[in-house]
């Protein structure tokens, strides 16, 4: 079955500071892999998403995320952090294999980026 | 050019009444979603389209039903509500599935009591 782990609930951050937000995934095949973004009372919004090919994906805002088909990760970064990145972050999978209809969300992370 | 827009933005029921979630897309996609976003567990798919005049299940169906006669519109039913069904319901569309992103509405906040 396919599952999507956001192992941290919260991440703490200071502002300039690197980020990394993690996210596993269990599918089988080759997956296509999201990242979302919400802020307080709105909907989710795309930031990146993994096809094919280069293993490292950059998006908006100046997040990237870097596939790794060995550990099957799909971990969120961002090389300087800012006070407006603070939100919550969901990890998405879907598996091309069942049609590619449905997408698996992770639980999501919070992250605070403290000014 | 709206994107994803759902009414109402929140609603407060009582138990066994009825009500129907509107979520409307100007983009043109053939895909629609309904998910349900509880703490602690992510999104959970209810129902889905892949186009005008059809509906599909998603994982967690029971106590909802969907209608898309429209390609612009998709509408989410609550027959009889539960307590359980307290939660935030986000619609979303994408031009088609695999590697095709999600654009979200704004979300509905149903409270049963």
């Amino acid at each position: 079955a396919q599952s999507v782990a956001q192992p941290e609930d919260q991440v703490n951050v200071a502002e300039g500071n690197p980020l990394t937000v993690k996210c596993t995934y269990s599918v089988s095949g080759n997956p296509y892999l999201f990242w979302y973004v919400q802020y307080p009372n709105r909907g989710l919004q795309f930031l990146l998403k993994y096809i094919t090919g280069d293993n490292l994906v950059k998006g908006s805002y100046g997040f990237e995320a870097e596939f790794n088909k060995s550990q099957t990760s799909f971990h969120l970064k961002k090389p300087s952090a800012l006070v407006s990145d603070s939100a919550l972050y969901f990890c998405a999978v879907r598996d091309p294999g069942d049609g590619g209809f449905k997408t698996i969300f992770g639980a999501g992370t919070r992250l605070f980026v403290k000014a | 050019n709206a994107g994803v827009t759902q009414t109402p933005k929140f609603r407060v029921l009582k138990t066994g009444q009825s009500m129907t979630l509107l979520c409307a897309q100007d983009m043109n996609h053939e895909y629609m979603y309904w998910y349900r976003q509880d703490p602690g567990m992510g999104l959970r798919l209810i129902h889905y389209s892949v186009g005008e005049g059809t509906t599909a299940k998603g994982e967690v169906p029971d106590g909802y039903n969907v209608s898309r006669l429209k390609k612009q519109n998709f509408l989410l039913g609550l027959e009889s509500a539960a307590p359980s069904q307290t939660s935030v319901y986000f619609c979303a569309s994408s031009r088609g599935s695999g590697p095709y992103e999600q654009y979200f509405g704004p979300g509905t906040r149903l409270t049963v009591t």
